[in-house]
């Protein structure tokens, strides 16, 4: 039972575009969202976080929007730039845990 | 400061072999993680330890073993590898009341 979904494996946007990453949930007890950027051959690194008491979280390019009653986040990425192409995983954490359940990525491509 | 460090970067095995994956940090963090990921698949948690000296399975532990040899050092060995276990391995750590995970470089295990 997958409790985080990212359904679009892949998206392509044109540079200087907006690029719009979706996450969906079921685990109603998860209370801190987290985006990881992974590019190939190497490890995740952190990108933005929202808590479930805020529905906005913006930090530059990137802004994480978070719908609880229809438990599901977004990650914007505005404008969007060639070196941005990455995997994104969005990665909820649930109350009183460390613990971190990854969704399956969405591969990011910016073409010029 | 290095982070969270791994080695080897890249490891061919026989089925039957054993290996041990070697993971440090230097964040002074008190919880540990060990990941794999799989194409399609996301990162899933193998085993994971909240603070020196204690470790609990995650959601894919069978064919593996771990060690919290201190609060730096988190091991995670096959003991008869199989081909099953072709997978690229990240460790990493977090402090638990910041809830962010710092991932290491990933290590590229092939098992023939």
């Amino acid at each position: 039972d997958q409790q985080v979904k990212q359904n679009s494996p892949s998206l392509s946007v044109q540079e200087g575009r907006i690029s719009i990453l979706n996450c969906d949930y079921t685990n109603s007890m998860f209370d801190y969202f987290l985006w990881y950027k992974k590019y190939p051959a190497e490890g995740p690194t952190f990108l933005i976080s929202i808590s479930s008491i805020k529905d906005k979280n913006e930090d530059g390019r990137f802004t994480v929007f978070l719908n609880k009653s229809a438990k599901h986040l977004s990650l914007h990425i505005v404008p969007s730039q060639p070196g941005d192409s990455a995997v994104y995983f969005c990665a909820p954490r649930s109350y009183n845990t460390d613990k971190l359940i990854f969704g399956t990525g969405t591969r990011l491509q910016v073409f010029p | 400061n290095a982070g969270v460090t791994q080695t080897p970067k890249f490891q061919v095995l026989k089925t039957g072999q054993s290996m041990t994956l070697q993971c440090a940090q230097d964040m002074n963090h008190n919880s540990m993680y060990w990941y794999r990921q799989d194409p399609g698949m996301g990162l899933r948690l193998i085993y994971y330890s909240a603070s020196e000296g204690t470790t609990d399975k995650g959601e894919v532990p069978n064919g593996y073993n771990v060690s919290r040899l201190n609060k730096r050092e988190f091991s995670l060995r096959l003991e008869s590898a199989a081909p099953s276990q072709t997978s690229v391995y990240f460790c990493a750590s977090s402090d638990y009341r910041e809830g962010t995970q710092y991932f290491g470089p990933g290590t590229r295990l092939l098992v023939l």
